[in-house]
């Protein structure tokens, strides 16, 4: 595979279960992102990872935990999610954070639906 | 995060048309400027990193111009075909940061 892959694509859940997004690069890059995207609005950045070591928390509710292993790899666990917490999640890569002008590589993206 | 601004929200263009539209951001300390495109479905694809005023890039029919000094960058369209379908996004880093802010994209839909 090449790229950015994320699974799942879909995920229906409700707000007491626990479920993680799993995103993986096969481009060699250092720096993860995981993004939301709610209806209507901008990309907005949650969570970034640069060399496993996470440089960024937008934020972000403790619902949502991310975990990086290692610079292939990405995850983002969900716990006690809210209906408002519904999106597109979106995975992304670059060579490494650090530069803003790296060019960023992006999954799919998972759409999440809280019922 | 930056104020990035991009009009119209969308646009239909009939296919052949050439068309364009506007990403606007902060002109002050800035670093560098990202356009993506975004097909439905599918995940957003890197068009063009831009960072010297004045800037001009090229990737087959679509092309995309840079003025730091006002703030703006202009893409362009030639030859609208119905498969430049998709919402196209503009981001801009704070200084040289790697968080990037985008904008709300540019819907652009091509009738055949």
């Amino acid at each position: 595979e090449t790229g950015v892959t994320q699974t799942p694509r879909h995920l229906v859940m409700g707000m007491t279960n626990k479920k993680s997004l799993k995103c993986e690069q096969h481009l060699g890059h250092n720096a993860m992102y995981w993004y939301k995207q709610s209806a209507k609005k901008p990309l907005e950045l949650m969570f970034v990872y640069n060399f496993k070591e996470q440089t960024e928390n937008n934020s972000v509710p403790s619902r949502f935990s991310p975990e990086c292993p290692n610079s292939s790899h990405l995850f983002l666990h969900l716990h006690t999610l809210q209906p408002e917490d519904s999106a597109l999640y979106l995975c992304a890569s670059s060579q490494e954070a650090g530069q803003g002008s790296y060019e960023q590589y992006f999954g799919p993206g998972t759409r999440l639906t809280v019922t | 995060i930056l104020n990035v601004e991009q009009s119209p929200q969308s646009l239909h263009v009939q296919e052949g048309d050439s068309t364009n539209f506007t990403c606007s951001f902060p002109s002050s300390n800035f670093y560098a400027l990202h356009w993506y495109r975004w097909e439905t479905a599918k995940s957003p694809e890197a068009l063009f990193v831009m960072t010297l005023n004045g800037d001009e890039k090229k990737k087959g029919r679509i092309s995309a111009t840079l003025n730091t000094k006002e703030g703006y960058s202009y893409l362009y369209i030639k030859g609208s075909q119905p498969e430049d379908s998709a919402t196209y996004l503009c981001a801009s880093p704070a200084s040289n940061d790697y968080k990037l802010s985008f904008g709300a994209g540019t819907t652009v839909t091509v009738r055949a």
